[in-house]
This record gives structure tokens, sequence and C-alpha cells, in this order.
């Protein structure tokens, strides 16, 4: 079945650094939405992107989405304890379902101050 | 705001016993969502529904089932309980048309 791979699985960083994690799809995606999960919360919609090669920023956090439709990366500037939780990619096939997402394995951001 | 409420936060069931977890929007959503989190897996689909009455399969419905008989409500039944599914259960709900889902705060529960 379709796969949604995230990279790394963990990253601990200190405060001020960058961040970056990539999902992979083993097929193309119709669009990818991003979320955050802070610890002990619930994933909270972030961003969805939906052209080939498109790039969204909100503030410090960059969103790409790859020419092929088959990854994304979520970039964080200076990184701040704020920015703490997993973070998971989520995408739909492109010829799926159109209320079904596929979530990758999430990214696990720590950030020591 | 999109409200997406979950009977419990935290729940201790025995293996063997009948679960019900119940998941309710006040949006008018068409669609709701069950999944599992586990560490490491990520979110995986359990069920989901797209009108009332109806269901279908996500990529993990065995032990589980599921009940819609109101359009805001979602339940989501472990018939018999085992300690496999300990994990954290997330509800989400997603209108028509639009991709974006709106998560529950979540049941965690550990099977004995």
């Amino acid at each position: 079945g379709q796969q949604v791979m995230q990279i790394p699985q963990y990253q601990h960083v200190q405060e001020g650094e960058d961040f970056t994690t990539y999902c992979n799809s083993s097929t193309t995606l119709s669009n990818i939405q991003w979320y955050k999960q802070r610890p002990g919360g619930h994933p909270v919609f972030l961003i969805q992107l939906v052209k080939s090669g498109e790039v969204k920023k909100q503030k410090r956090l960059t969103f790409q989405f790859g020419e092929a439709k088959k990854n994304s990366s979520l970039h964080i500037t200076a990184t701040q304890t704020t920015d703490v939780g997993t973070y998971f990619c989520a995408g739909r096939n492109r010829s799926g379902a159109t209320n079904k997402l596929i979530f990758g394995t999430g990214t696990l951001l720590a950030v020591q101050p | 705001d999109v409200k997406v409420t979950q009977s419990s936060r935290y729940l201790v069931k025995r293996t063997g016993e009948k679960v019900f977890l119940e998941c309710v929007q006040d949006m008018d959503h068409e669609n709701m969502f069950w999944y599992r989190q586990d560490p490491g897996l990520g979110l995986r689909l359990i069920y989901f529904s797209y009108d009332v009455k109806m269901k279908e399969k996500g990529d993990i419905p065995e032990g589980y089932s599921v009940s819609r008989e109101k359009k805001e409500r979602f339940s989501l039944i472990l018939e018999s309980a085992s300690t496999n599914q300990t994990s954290m259960y997330l509800c989400a709900s997603q209108t028509s048309g639009r991709e974006t889902q709106y998560f529950g705060p979540g049941t965690r529960l550990l099977v004995l």
C-alpha cells in the first residue's frame, strides 16, 4: 500500500538552530498537508500545498512540495522552544478518495533553550 | 472554530472488555475519521465515515468496528479489547470538498 515516510524520526536542536524534516511518498500525491502536534496535544493543521514545486512560508516556517509531487519538506529557521512538537505530513494519493489522507510517520522536534 | 470532542482523555480497560470511544463534532462536517497513533508509526487510519450510517475501512480495521447514527457523532468500538490495542486514539472531522482535518484531543487507552 501507499507509504509516507518522514526523516528524521527525532531531532534535538539548540534554540536558534535551523531544523528540516523531509517527507517522502511511494506514490504521486495530489496535495500535501502539514500538521503540528504539541506534546500532550492533538495534530493541528498548518498548511496545504497543491502545485508541483510550490513553496509557502509562514513566518519562520518554509514548506516545499517537490516537482514530482512525491516529496515535501518543512524547514524552520532559528528554532524557538515554542516549536517543540511532532510534525506530520499528510498526503492524498492522486487517484485516491478525496477524503482520505495518508499520514507520515512524524518527526519529533526537541529544542533546548 | 471547529470543535471536536472525545468522550474520555484516559481510559483503562481489561483484556476482553468491550470498549466504546465516542467523538462529537459541532461543525456539521460530513466526514469523520478514527486514527490510532503509536510511536514511530504515525497516524494510522482505522475507519472513516462520509455520511450517516456510511462507513469505510481504513488501513487497520481489524479488531474494531464503528457506528455513525447521527451526523455529529462517530463511535469506535473495540468488541473485545486486547493489549495490542493500547494506544492513543484520535478522532477527526472534515467537511466534504475541503481537505483539512480537525482533530479531537485524543483518548489514551490502556488495555491490561
